[in-house]
């Protein structure tokens, strides 16, 4: 079955990086994209962008361009994440979810999630 | 940015009833239009795409319909377990996610 196993929890300092990852598994890597969603506690969902396994594509909502790179591993079937200046808003959880294979668009399978607080 | 609304915020509905959510998008989206159940402490679940297909799995009593600006989700008769918190999603233009919909038992 499709599985998406992400990192443990992170606490960063202001100013710091944090690279999360997604290691894939029950499907053929390559062949679906992988998208990166965040929701700050008590709050909505919010698209970070998307990368395509195959070459390493990727695009970025427009809010976190220049802050975010996403990157994959095809040898391991991971995606990482990594978010850089962070602040207090950036305290969130983390999903990465596999495209649909029908529309690529939507995502049919969610890691459990991973949450990184900003705190000084 | 396409800015998709859902309403209402807050649903109550007592238990097998019938539930209607709403969701409007700032500019048209063709079908390109998913629904997504959110429970407590876990990520989303993909229930509807294309804005009427249900995703393996799903019961037959989630539907989806519309097309271009305005979308409905409807459960048909509530179960315990439907108690949760629901986005929209489009993907004709990137993506971007309502504000959800809690539906709660009444």
């Amino acid at each position: 079955q499709v599985q998406m196993v992400q990192s443990g929890a992170e606490v960063k300092t202001p100013g710091a990086s944090v690279k999360v990852s997604c290691k894939a598994s029950g499907y053929t890597f390559i062949n679906s994209y992988i998208h990166w969603v965040r929701q700050a506690p008590g709050q909505g969902l919010e698209w970070m962008g998307i990368i395509h396994p195959s070459g390493g594509s990727t695009t970025y909502a427009q809010k976190f361009q220049g802050r975010v790179t996403m990157t994959r591993d095809t040898s391991t079937s991971t995606v990482y994440m990594e978010l850089s200046s962070l602040s207090s808003e950036d305290t969130a959880v983390y999903y990465c979810a596999r495209g649909h294979v029908a529309t690529s668009m939507a995502a049919d399978h969610w890691g459990q999630g991973t949450l990184v607080t900003v705190s000084p | 940015e396409i800015v998709m609304t859902q309403s209402p915020a807050t649903l109550s509905v007592s238990p097998g009833e019938r539930a209607t959510l709403s969701c409007r998008a700032s500019q048209s989206v063709n079908s390109n239009l998913a629904w997504y159940q959110q429970k407590p402490g876990q990520g989303p679940r993909l229930l509807i795409y294309g804005a009427s297909t249900r995703a393996t799995g799903i019961p037959a009593r989630f539907s989806g319909s519309g097309s271009g600006t305005d979308f409905t989700l409807t459960i048909s008769s509530l179960q315990s377990e439907d108690f949760a918190v629901y986005y929209c999603q489009q993907y004709n233009n990137w993506l971007t996610f309502g504000g959800g919909t809690k539906v709660e038992i009444k």
